[in-house]
C-alpha cells in the first residue's frame, strides 16, 4: 500500500534558526495535509495543498507541494519556542478513504 | 460546539479484559476514524467510517471492532486487550475525505494494558 515517509525524524535547532521537514509518498497524492501536535496534545490541522507545485504561506511557515504531487515540505523561518512539537504530513491512500500519516518530525527549539 | 470528544482520558486494563473507547462529534461530519499513536510510529489508522452504517479497516485493525449506528458516535471496542495495545488512541472526524477534509482530532485516550 501507499507509504508516506517523513524526514528527519527529529530536529533540534537554536531559536532563530530555520527548520524544514520533508514528506515523500510512494504514489501520487490527490492532496496533502500538514498537522502539528504539541507535546501532550492532539494533532491540529495546519493546511491542505491540492495543486501541483502549490506554495502556501502562514506567517513564518511555508508549505510546498511538489510538481509530481509525490512530495511536500514544510519550512519554518526563524523558529520560536512556540514552534516546538511534532509535525505530520498526511495523504489519502490512492483510491480509498484512508488517510495515511507520516511518522512525523519532532522539533525541539533551544531558547 | 464541543467538537470531537473522547472518553475516558486514561484507562488501565489487564490482559484479556475488554472495553469500549467512546468518540462523539457534534459537527455533523460523515467521516470518522480511529488512530493509535506509538512512539516513533506516527499515527496509524485502525478503522474508519464514511457514514452511519459503513465501516472499513485501516492499517492496523486486528484486535479492534467498530460500529457506526449514528452520525455522531464511533466507538472503538477492544475485544481482549493485549499489552501490544498499550497506546494513545485518537478519534478524528471530517467531512468526506474526497472534499476539503481537515481532520478534527479528539483529545485522545491513553490506554495501558498490563
Amino acid at each position: 500500500g501507499q507509504q508516506v515517509m517523513q524526514i528527519p525524524q527529529y530536529q533540534h535547532v537554536q531559536e532563530g534558526e530555520d527548520f524544514t521537514t520533508y514528506c515523500n509518498s510512494s504514489t501520487t497524492l490527490s492532496n496533502i495535509q500538514w498537522y502539528k501536535q504539541r507535546p501532550g496534545g492532539h494533532p491540529v490541522f495546519l493546511i491542505q495543498l491540492v495543486k501541483s507545485g502549490e506554495v502556501k504561506k502562514q506567517k513564518r511557515l511555508t508549505f510546498q507541494f511538489g510538481e509530481a504531487k509525490k512530495n511536500s515540505s514544510l519550512h519554518i523561518t526563524a523558529t520560536q519556542t512556540t514552534d516546538v512539537g511534532t509535525y505530520f504530513c498526511a495523504g489519502p491512500q490512492g483510491g480509498s478513504e484512508k488517510l495515511v500519516f507520516g511518522k512525523g518530525t519532532k522539533l525541539t527549539v533551544n531558547p | 460546539n464541543a467538537g470531537v470528544t473522547q472518553t475516558p482520558k486514561f484507562q488501565v486494563l489487564k490482559t484479556g479484559q475488554s472495553m469500549t473507547l467512546q468518540c462523539a462529534q457534534d459537527m455533523n461530519h460523515e467521516y470518522m476514524s480511529w488512530y493509535r499513536q506509538d512512539p516513533g510510529m506516527g499515527l496509524r489508522l485502525i478503522h474508519y467510517s464514511v457514514g452511519a452504517g459503513i465501516t472499513d479497516q485501516g492499517e492496523v485493525p486486528n484486535g479492534y471492532n467498530v460500529s457506526r449506528s449514528t452520525t455522531e458516535d464511533f466507538p472503538l471496542r477492544l475485544l481482549s486487550a493485549a499489552p501490544s495495545q498499550t497506546s494513545v488512541y485518537f478519534c478524528a472526524s471530517s467531512y468526506q475525505l474526497a472534499d476539503y477534509n481537515e481532520q478534527f482530532f479528539g483529545p485522545g485516550t491513553r490506554l495501558t494494558v498490563l
